[in-house]
């Protein structure tokens, strides 16, 4: 069975980096078949998709994060992070990770859902 | 990029059914939707990926019977029958638009479904 867990500081002060890893279990981050994605919820809001990393180290973001974005993926400890810079009070919210898959078809590629996600972590910033 | 819109709450009585609508903005009428299930203090669940053709691929691990999908126009439709406690969460939907370095996913809101 897939799991995947977030670990990282709960609170971040304004102007910092946030930075969060998350492991993955019962499947290799290696996969040709997924891309490997961070959503965020703010407290009370709906979900924002914050960008993915294929194991290759191609990444996607964001264009209203990408600036401050970083997503890396460490495939010897089966685990990817997020890294986003210069946090403000606008940047707190639970973030969750996810898989998502990936096929191609007829020399394109595509995506199917988010399946399965994290449990979250919240991450406060404030000083 | 379209704009999902979804009704910010509903509710239904136990055993009771209940449809969920997910809007989008215009001119996107032939993009699919993936409705997502959150329960309180947990992360989000796959339910189902849903087109004008109703639904795409295969449910969500778990998801019963008791839900399904049916889209038309710009609407998206996630219908839940014999409604049960466990059932009461928020629902989110989500779509992606472009491609390449344009790729996007966008949420809706998120509709708060009570179960009475």
């Amino acid at each position: 069975q897939v799991q995947l867990q977030e670990s990282g500081p709960g609170l971040v002060k304004p102007s910092e980096t946030l930075s969060l890893t998350c492991t993955v279990s019962g499947y290799s981050v290696s996969s040709d078949a997924y891309y490997w994605t961070w959503i965020r919820q703010p407290p009370g809001k709906g979900l924002e998709w914050i960008g993915y990393i294929y194991h290759s180290g191609i990444t996607n973001y964001n264009p209203s994060l990408k600036s401050r974005v970083t997503i890396s993926v460490d495939t010897s400890k089966n685990h990817f992070s997020l890294k986003l810079s210069s946090v403000t009070a606008a940047d707190t919210a639970i973030y969750y990770c996810a898989r998502r898959g990936r096929y191609c078809s007829g020399g394109n590629c595509y995506t199917n859902w988010f399946d399965p996600w994290g449990q979250g972590t919240l991450v406060t910033v404030s000083s | 990029q379209p704009v999902l819109t979804q009704p910010p709450s509903a509710s239904a009585s136990l055993g009771a059914s209940v449809t969920l609508t997910c809007t989008l903005s215009s001119g996107y009428s032939d993009y699919k939707v993936d409705w997502y299930q959150q329960r309180p203090g947990k992360g989000p669940r796959f339910v189902m990926r849903v087109g004008t053709g109703g639904i795409v691929g295969s449910k969500g691990d778990g998801i019963p019977d008791r839900f399904s999908v049916l889209g038309s126009g710009l609407n998206r439709y996630l219908t839940i029958k014999n409604i049960q406690e466990e059932d009461e969460s928020d629902y989110h939907c989500g779509a992606d638009h472009g491609g390449g370095s344009n790729f996007v996913v966008v949420f809706g809101g998120g509709t708060k479904l009570t179960v009475l």
